[in-house]
């Protein structure tokens, strides 16, 4: 299959900065990305979908102006979460997929933590 | 709205056991259904998939039916491994329309040697 490499596995930050995560689909054109946040032993939420060249679509209840995503090129996705607070630590999982597949490839996810 | 409901976990099972996870969808078309994988600390690992109706996924010894009839598509695996023990997530998509995935709450398995 396909490979996603999000970077990086893990960050912590102090309380009040940004952080930066990225995607990117190593050997394929990803025309849509997907950015979940999981917290300890549930499920995947999604907080929103990335086409290439146009603005993110925002789940309900997810602060865009917070989560701020990028998906400049068909192979790069990135998520910044602006002015951390330690409630917004939390596993984040990107995927990727196109119009090739039936199937959407999974990064292996960046623990955050802030401090 | 689709959506995607998973038998409560944790289930624990001895090596070599029978393992059943059941799963149910609703969903407006004709999704895709997935089985995916999930180690400690770890991402997603897709397991198997199914993509129309009586269609079977299989992959290190899973396997999954997509059922129209019953909206279901349990995970089944005739001996399972300590080394399968993890969270097990069922979800639906029709991606090919550009839609996304819809998971299931997860179900924690631990197999004990």
């Amino acid at each position: 299959g396909a490979v996603v490499s999000q970077h990086p596995s893990w960050v912590i930050c102090k309380s009040g900065t940004s952080v930066k995560i990225e995607c990117r689909s190593l050997d394929f054109q990803a025309t849509t990305m997907f950015w979940y946040r999981q917290f300890p032993k549930q499920s995947l939420m999604l907080m929103a979908t990335s086409n290439e060249g146009s603005k993110a679509t925002y789940e309900q209840g997810v602060e865009k102006d917070k989560f701020l995503i990028n998906h400049a090129s068909l192979t790069l996705s990135t998520l910044t979460v602006t002015s951390a607070h330690p409630e917004d630590s939390s596993f984040y999982i990107c995927s990727a997929s196109s119009g090739t597949y039936t199937e959407a490839f999974f990064g292996q996810g960046t623990r955050l933590t802030v401090v | 709205g689709d959506s995607v409901t998973q038998m409560e976990g944790p289930v624990t099972l001895s090596e070599e056991a029978f393992l059943t996870i059941n799963c149910t969808y609703t969903a407006t078309g004709y999704p895709s259904l997935f089985w995916y994988v999930q180690y400690p600390g770890e991402g997603l690992q897709l397991l198997l998939k199914a993509t129309k109706a009586d269609d079977k996924g299989s992959n290190k010894g899973f396997e999954a039916t997509y059922r129209k009839e019953t909206t279901s598509f349990h995970l089944e695996k005739g001996s399972v491994q300590v080394s399968d023990s993890a969270v097990y997530f069922c979800a639906l998509s029709d991606l090919q329309r550009g839609g996304k995935l819809i998971f299931g709450q997860g179900t924690e398995l631990s197999v004990k040697p």
